[in-house]
């Protein structure tokens, strides 16, 4: 049973609309819910992260809400871009344990011009 | 920034073959993973260590060994690979004594197993 459960598989957006990706899980002890980004061909790296204590999280382009009571996150990407296209992994931590993530199965964003 | 590096890139073997996967991180990072990943199935992780000598096993740990020789190198075996085995592996390194241990990936081994 997948704890971390993303959607869309696949999304696909014009150049300049807001990409909305989504996050839910189950256990109530986890802590911390960091994004990774996959380009083609290259290494998953870490994007953006946000912990309970806040339902919002900004970087640039980038937000994060989250919603605490429906354990429910959504990244949200703003004016999109063709260099945005990749697969966005939402993953999850217990609390206080750093060992290991818990990880969705990924959405692929593709962003057209 | 952590540095960590994978070998070979590419491998091609038969089924039934040997194959040795080789991570190395120079950021004396404490935890090392490795991970398949596969479209539609995320990334999945097969075995992780937290030190030299540790190994703990992952969610699909079947058909595969890992060893963690040093602090740096950490290995993945497989003795008897199968075509199902086909795929991008993944090394990646963290330090427990950060707030909230980002991994850094490698980047990455195709393995195509005839």
């Amino acid at each position: 049973q997948q704890q971390v459960r993303q959607s869309p598989q696949s999304l696909t957006v014009w150049e300049g609309e807001t990409a909305i990706l989504n996050c839910s899980y189950e256990d109530s002890t986890f802590d911390y819910f960091p994004w990774y980004r996959l380009f083609p061909g290259e290494s998953p790296a870490l994007l953006i992260a946000i912990r309970p204590v806040s339902n919002k999280k900004e970087d640039g382009r980038f937000t994060i809400f989250f919603n605490k009571r429906e354990k429910k996150l959504s990244l949200h990407i703003t004016d999109s871009q063709p260099g945005d296209s990749a697969t966005y992994f939402c993953a999850a931590r217990h609390v206080g344990d750093n060992s290991k993530l818990i990880w969705g199965l990924g959405t692929s964003l593709v962003v057209n011009p | 920034e952590a540095a960590v590096t994978q070998s070979p890139r590419n491998k091609v073997t038969v089924t039934g073959g040997n194959v040795t996967l080789s991570c190395r991180q120079t950021n004396s990072h404490n935890y090392m993973y490795w991970y398949r990943q596969d479209t539609g199935h995320g990334l999945r992780l097969i075995h992780y260590s937290y030190g030299a000598g540790n190994l703990q096993i992952g969610d699909v740990p079947d058909g595969y060994k890992a060893t963690r020789t040093t602090q740096e190198d950490f290995f993945l075996l497989l003795e008897l690979a199968s075509p199902s085995q086909t795929s991008l592996y993944f090394c990646a390194s963290s330090d427990i004594g950060g707030a909230y241990a980002e991994q850094f990936f490698g980047p990455g081994t195709r393995l195509t197993v005839l």
